[in-house]
């Protein structure tokens, strides 16, 4: 059973485009964390969300938490080729710490010069 | 570079085999995590230590076992494998549970 669902599965578009990734879920999450994964590397931490309704930005990438803490989203302005890669969300369960971080299907990005 | 080593990087072996996979944590920290990639279950906890201590279980078949030496290096020793298994096994560290957790490049395993 796969708790948290993300799609799309997978997205190919233009530099320069916009996109949303969404992360669901049924359950609520302390709090929530986006990874990104290149090829030949494990995947790297870009952000933390802890509070219902947070959003937090990163240059051009922008992370909210959704109000009831099951969903979140991830959207990327003006794409780039570096944003290439393997997106992972990744929830923490109440009381039980980062070791039982439950991950997201994930969504491959391709963003083609 | 997270600063968590892995050994070996790739691996062939045939089915019924027994295998060792190898992590040196970043230095300093005490936790260690072992994660399977595949592609259709995701990325699955496996199993965590602390300071060599075994802290907290996931998805980890009986055929799996993993221990944390006193120098923090943690192996995770798979056996009798099955094709399945077939995955990318990734360790990761930090500093203590609650704190940032820092992936290795992982172990690629294929039991043919």
């Amino acid at each position: 059973t796969q708790l948290l669902e993300q799609s799309p599965q997978f997205l190919s578009i233009q530099e320069g485009e916009n996109l949303t990734v969404y992360c669901n879920s049924s359950s609520v999450f302390s709090s929530l964390q986006w990874y990104r994964q290149e090829p030949g590397e494990g995947p790297v931490l870009l952000v933390t969300v802890v509070t219902g309704g947070e959003v937090k930005k990163l240059k051009r990438l922008t992370f909210q938490f959704g109000d009831a803490r099951k969903d979140s989203s991830l959207h990327i302005t003006a794409a780039q080729p570096g944003d290439t890669g393997l997106y992972l969300c990744a929830g923490e369960r109440a009381n039980t710490g980062f070791q039982k971080l439950v991950f997201g299907t994930g969504t491959r990005l391709l963003v083609s010069p | 570079d997270s600063g968590v080593t892995q050994t070996p990087k790739h691996l062939i072996t045939a089915t019924g085999q027994r295998v060792t996979l190898r992590c040196s944590p970043r230095s300093g920290d005490l936790s260690v995590y072992w994660y399977q990639q595949s592609l259709d279950q995701g990325l699955q906890f496996l199993i965590q230590y602390y300071n060599g201590e075994e802290r907290a279980k996931g998805n980890i078949l009986e055929r799996f076992s993993a221990q944390q030496f006193p120098d923090l290096h943690s192996e995770l020793n798979l056996s009798s494998l099955e094709l399945g298994d077939s995955a990318l096994y990734f360790c990761a560290s930090s500093v203590s549970a609650g704190n940032t957790i820092y992936f290795g490049e992982g172990s690629w395993l294929t039991v043919v």
